[in-house]
């Protein structure tokens, strides 16, 4: 599986866009970008995922460069309750050998 | 949605003893279970994948007569640590792959289950 780069904190002022990147410049044709998230002491939870196209749903948006060696987790309106360790994983799907692996994600720490 | 549960949420137990932990998909069949540890201020590890009807494929450096896996119905499986000792104390996590699901398939988490051995 292709690795991840993220930075390893950010902070957001609440009511702002939250805007994480993650470099994932070795990623292959059959591979995806996943993002998780996990909030202390809770199992992680799944956010979103997209392969080539920018993908949105009600909880982000999830924007990848054309050459997909870059994607940006987009949170619109970021809550005190969004502060939470974000994780960008990119793997090819279970029946091809794909397994999600957790790099060290970013602390994302959203203030009032 | 799709539901994972784990039980027990928390457990104490003697070194020496063995823990059971179950993990449940509620409201879909798995038949790919995974389990993962975590250590405190460190990120998730996949320790074995659990398939429905066959034997657990176990990463490297994991024990697989340690921590016995079994995943005897689509909505089940369960992580046996055995003899446990102090250094099994963690953070344990089981996902479950929603099967039938379009390409590219969504992996959901249980809340996880806090052991500690004394």
């Amino acid at each position: 599986d292709a690795k991840t780069t993220q930075p390893t904190s950010m902070d957001c002022a609440e009511g702002r866009a939250a805007n994480l990147p993650c470099n994932h410049s070795t990623i292959s044709g059959n591979e995806y970008v996943y993002w998780y998230r996990q909030i202390h002491s809770q199992g992680p939870q799944y956010i979103i995922h997209g392969l080539k196209n920018n993908e949105t749903n009600e909880m982000a948006s999830l924007i990848i460069t054309e050459d997909r060696k870059s994607s940006t987790l987009i949170l619109p309106h970021a809550t005190l309750r969004d502060t939470a360790v974000y994780y960008c994983i990119v793997r090819a799907t279970y029946n091809q050998g794909g397994k999600l692996i957790f790099g060290q994600g970013t602390e994302l720490s959203v203030k009032p | 949605g799709a539901v994972v549960s784990q039980h027990p949420s928390r457990v104490i137990c003697k070194s020496g003893t063995s823990v059971k932990i179950e993990c449940r998909s509620l409201d879909f069949q798995a038949t790919t279970m995974f389990w993962y540890r975590q250590f405190p201020k460190q990120s998730l590890m996949l320790m074995a994948t659990s398939n429905e009807g066959s034997k657990a494929t176990y990463e490297q450096g994991v024990e697989k007569d340690k921590f016995l896996i079994n995943h005897a119905s689509l909505t089940l499986s369960t992580l046996t640590v055995t003899s446990a000792h102090p250094e099994d104390s963690s953070f344990y996590i089981c996902s479950a792959i929603r099967t039938g699901t379009s390409v590219g398939e969504t992996q959901y988490f249980g809340p996880g289950t806090r052991l500690l051995v004394l």
